[in-house]
Order: C-alpha cells, then sequence, then structure tokens
C-alpha cells in the first residue's frame, strides 16, 4: 500500500483555469504538507497541516489555498494559474510535531501551464 | 534564518569510486539533520538522519557524521554503484519549527 499518494502525477493546464491536487496519508499521521519543487531542484516549504489545523504557511500566493478535510487528507487548490506556477508539487507527512521526526513524501504532481 | 548549502552538482564517478557530497548548515540551537535521496519520477526518502552532535546516520552503504565544530553532515560512501544515480538531499529541523529546510540539491550520477 502506497503511504503518501497523490492524484494527478501530471497535470497540464492553460494559463488562468483553476486546478486541484490531492493528497492522502495511510500512516495514521498527524501532519501533512505541501512542498513545491522547481525547475532547478530546489525545495521549499508551501504548507503544514497539524490534525487540520493550518500551522504553516510561508508566503505563498493566496491563489493557492490548502483543505484539510480529515487528518489524513491535504489537497491544494490553485486558483488563476500563471506559469511560475509549473513545478512539482510533493505531499509530505510525519508523525507528531516534535524536531527529528522525518517526512514521507509521495511521488509528486508534475504542474505544467502553458 | 536556518538555511542548509550543499556542494554544486552535477558529481559524475565512475563505479566503485568514493563519493563524498558536502553539505554545511546554519541554524539556531541544535538541529536535527537528514540526507534525503530522490530516484528519477519519484518523490523524496529518506536516506538517514542524525539528532544531535557526533552522531553518525548510514543506511545502504552511506554515512554522515553530525559536526557541531564544522556545522557540516557530509555524505559518503566507499563504493558507489550505478543504482546510487539519483538527486542527493541535506535537509536540517530546528528549532520545534515543524519543517524541514532542503539544501539545493546534488545530482549524483554513477557510470559502469
Amino acid at each position: 500500500d502506497t503511504a503518501v499518494s497523490q492524484t494527478p502525477k501530471y497535470l497540464v493546464t492553460q494559463m488562468g483555469n483553476d486546478k486541484s491536487i490531492k493528497c492522502e496519508q495511510n500512516l495514521g499521521h498527524d501532519t501533512m504538507y505541501w512542498y513545491k519543487q522547481d525547475s532547478k531542484k530546489f525545495l521549499k516549504i508551501m504548507f503544514s497541516y497539524n490534525n487540520k489545523e493550518l500551522i504553516i504557511n510561508e508566503t505563498v500566493p493566496n491563489r493557492f489555498s490548502p483543505k484539510s478535510p480529515d487528518k489524513a487528507h491535504l489537497n491544494l487548490h490553485i486558483n488563476s494559474l500563471e506559469l511560475g506556477d509549473s513545478a512539482v508539487y510533493f505531499c509530505a507527512s510525519s508523525q507528531d510535531r516534535q524536531r527529528g521526526i522525518p517526512l514521507h513524501f509521495g511521488n509528486g504532481t508534475r504542474l505544467t501551464v502553458t | 534564518g536556518d538555511s542548509v548549502t550543499q556542494m554544486e552538482g552535477p558529481v559524475t564517478l565512475s563505479e566503485e569510486a568514493f563519493l563524498t557530497i558536502n553539505c554545511t548548515y546554519t541554524a539556531t540551537g541544535y538541529p536535527s539533520l537528514f540526507w534525503y535521496v530522490q530516484y528519477p519520477g519519484e518523490g523524496l526518502q529518506l536516506l538517514l538522519k542524525a539528532t544531535k552532535a557526533d552522531d553518525k546516520g548510514s543506511n545502504k552503504g552511506f554515512e554522515a557524521t553530525y559536526r557541531k565544530e564544522t556545522t557540516s553532515f557530509h555524505l559518503e560512501k566507499g563504493s558507489v554503484q550505478v543504482s546510487d544515480s539519483a538527486v542527493y538531499f541535506c535537509a536540517l529541523s530546528a528549532g520545534g519549527a515543524q519543517k524541514l529546510v532542503f539544501g539545493q540539491g546534488t545530482r549524483l550520477t554513477i557510470n559502469p
């Protein structure tokens, strides 16, 4: 069974559209994250949720809105897509709030905005 | 703020060569340190970790030692294989920040 699964794996869309990426984890973890990986492989956190509560919101345009219906799911909705949104988006989860607890990552969603 | 700096890639080696990928960090307090590996088309996987000074993390023949005096966590392997070709990320978690701060990644290619 996949621990952290994201859908879709690939997403190609036009500028101005609205799209969503879904993420589910079956590890029983309390915290989930969205990371963005740009074309140079640089990874940066976007959001994290703990038990459905937003705890980290790094300087991300408000066109990006995470939604956590329960602690096993963290979806990412993007409005008015722009060319610069093209990247690979990774969902991840971890056991609890303590530092030193590593993250489990999904396989990524490659978003291409044309 | 907290940051991680890795050696510039790409790194290309022959099979059975010795590998070192340098990683240094800046952080307040005493961070935990990690190495992740990303194989083509996949998400990151934890390779090894160390949570306090002088700890050595190891896995799959890879090792890294937490050096507080030099703020480093260099990744080493004695004899690399073609299957080790991937992108390697150094990361830290500090101050209860509940997030990882990643380095820029180092692409490693091993030729047969």
